[in-house]
């Protein structure tokens, strides 16, 4: 099974801390996805990144940017935090697909993260 | 216009019940389906892709339609535990994945 572990489930932080988001994923996958979910809006890329230290802006990149360097691990960045941050962050792996196979992703836990 | 779009629901379906959920999406190139579960404040969960051809799990049952462009997700003899929100997701390219908003399903006893 695709394990995928994020560093925390729940996280609060004041306006303005810069805020650090760990990934990490057991299936030697390349390609990892930043997620934010929020009710209503569904789940919204941020950032992913096919391979180390190779990444690609998401749809709603603002006010944030991403660190990959370990394939395992991909960690996404809020350099200074504002309310609107507040969310449930998701990170996920993909399989690699190919001929036969479609690309499916793995999600883990989520951290829910707070600014106040 | 949204990539993907779901009813919200929430669907009320007693024990036993067979529920269906549509799914409709934009982009007539797209070119990988799933369908994703959900509970409530947890992660999605992949439930089936979705083949051209249709495929069925146990009692789930996915179904694709290109020319209208819709998703289908049929859940036969509801059980409690199917209670959670179900996630319509389309791949338009290898890391180009569009989520619905997701239709919520009640199991009543």
């Amino acid at each position: 099974d695709v394990k995928v572990t994020q560093s925390s489930r729940y996280l609060v932080k004041r306006t303005g801390e810069k805020v650090f988001l760990e990934c990490v994923q057991d299936m030697d996958h390349e390609n990892m996805f930043w997620y934010r979910q929020d009710p209503g809006l569904g789940l919204r890329l941020i950032y992913f990144s096919y391979d180390v230290k190779m990444k690609e802006k998401g749809d709603i990149p603002e006010g944030y940017s991403v660190s990959r360097e370990k394939k395992e691990r991909f960690s996404l960045i809020l350099e200074s935090a504002s309310t609107n941050q507040t969310s449930m962050y998701l990170c996920a792996s993909r399989t690699p697909g190919g001929a036969t196979q479609t690309y499916e992703q793995y999600f883990g836990p989520g951290t829910r993260l707070t600014v106040t | 216009r949204k990539e993907v779009e779901q009813d919200p629901g929430p669907f009320n379906v007693p024990e036993g019940a067979t529920v269906a959920f549509n799914c409709t999406y934009s982009n007539s190139a797209s070119q990988s389906f799933f369908w994703y579960r959900q509970d409530c404040r947890k992660e999605p969960k992949l439930l089936m892709s979705v083949y051209s051809s249709g495929n069925e799990d146990g009692r789930f049952t996915a179904q694709l339609n290109r020319a209208s462009q819709y998703i289908s997700l049929l859940i036969r003899d509801s059980k409690l535990s199917d209670s959670a929100t179900y996630l319509c997701v389309v791949n338009n390219n290898f890391n180009k994945f569009y989520f619905g908003s997701g239709t919520k399903l009640n199991v009543k006893p």
